[in-house]
């Protein structure tokens, strides 16, 4: 089945700049959600269809894919975007379709 | 408003079967292209997708649980309905539903932890 690969951890000061990635066998072909998930509390979706951005979500979650790897990106960060993060991906190359989430990065604001 | 909660036991014994209940509300199951699904999570790790009903009643199950899995939904009564069978301790995790659109999850239940334990 397909594998979505994410590094464990993320370290970021306030106001700087975190990347996520998110690893996948062409994964540029498909489109990629995030998800954040703070302690005890279920996910949100932050972005969808590789850079979509929900409504109430702020403009400093952006995203991208391209290739084998997909990206996001949390411009300016604060102390409230603390959490876990997923990419997620609908897979249909296979003869069955199923859903797949990445293996989960903590971000943590120094 | 769209909101979900998943009702069930909180702990079940090995090898029984766990039956888990998503009741919503703020959509209808019946409208074209909406689906609800189920995601768990054990103590500390990463999501996992487990099934997935559409309004047409297709449904869909992760390849390596599928023969455990049976998900039902309830259109009249705003629910969808989890069976899994076999339960074992590896199972305990917090299990939530999802609304789903085209291919993401919008919307998320409370989660509901179940232990697997004798």
């Amino acid at each position: 089945s397909y594998v979505l690969t994410q590094p464990p951890s993320v370290s970021v000061a306030p106001g700087k700049t975190a990347r996520i990635t998110c690893g996948g066998n062409n994964i540029g072909s498909k489109s990629v959600h995030w998800y954040q998930q703070k302690p005890g509390q279920a996910p949100v979706l932050v972005i969808s269809y590789d850079s979509d951005r929900p409504s109430g979500i702020p403009e400093r979650f952006s995203g991208s894919n391209s290739g084998n790897t997909a990206t996001l990106t949390i411009s300016r960060v604060e102390a409230g975007d603390e959490a876990d993060y997923y990419c997620q991906v609908w897979d249909t190359s296979s003869d069955h379709q199923e859903d797949v989430f990445g293996t989960g990065t903590k971000v943590t604001v120094l | 408003q769209i909101t979900l909660k998943e009702s069930g036991p909180t702990l079940v014994r090995p090898t029984q079967t766990l039956t888990l209940t998503c009741t919503f509300s703020g959509f209808s199951l019946s409208t074209s292209g909406v689906g609800v699904g189920w995601i768990r999570q054990p103590p500390g790790k990463a999501l996992e997708w487990l099934t997935l009903i559409y309004w047409d009643d297709d449904k869909r199950y992760s390849p390596s649980l599928k023969s455990r899995l049976t998900i039902t939904k309830d259109t009249s009564k705003n629910q969808v309905v989890l069976r899994m069978t076999n339960m074992d301790p590896v199972d305990t995790a917090t299990y939530y539903c999802a609304h789903r659109s085209r291919s993401w999850w919008n919307y998320w239940g409370q989660g509901t932890l179940v232990t697997v334990s004798s």
